[in-house]
């Protein structure tokens, strides 16, 4: 059963650059169909951040970049501020119409 | 404005059955896959189910392959999902969302409902 791996709760200072990634228990991403980034606050509605094919969904700052690093994609933050704690989620591609989301990242800012 | 909103969430037993709706507006529903995503309690994020635009394609999870439909009426901007034989772990919010077309075959969720509850609970 393969599964969507992401990093346990991570923290960044303020200011600071993290780079969140996402990978597949095996196998290799889909580059048809890349994997997107997603943020989720407590009690909110999920909302699209970037795609790895590095689109930033409308409004949101350049301070977040995808891309893929090796055989695992990234969430990129640049300049990170306190309003960017939140959990994100990768969500891949693993062929046949399926798809996965990965367990998500818990983000503190401190 | 792009909307989802979702309705049809409710407590059911264990067996037992219910539908969801998402009755979608501001754009139009033939033009895109759709799907359904859950999030049991304090848990992340679970693809459900993917519908193609005229209903001719759907892939789901394997946890709910046999017991879920997903469907879609675009003539009256509606999306569906059938459950039955609801299990205690089929509970949680499931979002209605939208896949949106970035370039080539490049897609991103990009909007969601605000999620309706369904409790499986005797």
């Amino acid at each position: 059963q393969t599964v969507v791996t992401q990093e346990p709760p991570f923290s960044v200072s303020p200011g600071g650059t993290v780079t969140l990634t996402c990978g597949l228990s095996s196998g290799s991403l889909s580059t048809d169909h890349p994997p997107s980034w997603y943020r989720q606050t407590p009690g909110q509605v999920p909302r699209a951040l970037v795609s790895t094919a590095n689109f930033r969904f409308s409004g949101v700052p350049d301070r977040f970049s995808g891309s893929i690093l090796g055989n695992k994609a990234a969430l990129t933050i640049t300049g990170a501020q306190a309003d960017d704690e939140a959990d994100y989620y990768c969500v891949v591609y693993l062929g046949s119409g399926i798809w996965m989301f990965g367990g998500g990242t818990k983000l503190t800012v401190l | 404005e792009v909307e989802l909103v979702e309705s049809g969430g409710g407590l059911v037993q264990p067996g037992g059955s219910l539908r969801l709706s998402c009755a979608a507006s501001g754009f139009s529903l033939g033009s895109h896959w759709m799907t359904w995503v859950r999030q049991a309690p304090g848990k992340g994020l679970e693809w459900v189910a993917n519908i193609k635009q005229d209903g001719s394609a759907k892939y789901y999870v394997d946890a709910v392959k046999g017991r879920f439909t997903i469907s879609r009426d675009n003539a009256k901007d509606s999306l569906y999902l059938q459950m039955s034989s609801l299990r205690a772990e089929d509970t949680a919010v499931y979002y209605c969302a939208r896949w949106g077309l970035i370039t080539g075959t490049t897609y991103w969720i990009d909007y969601w409902g605000q999620g309706t509850l369904v409790t499986v609970s005797s």
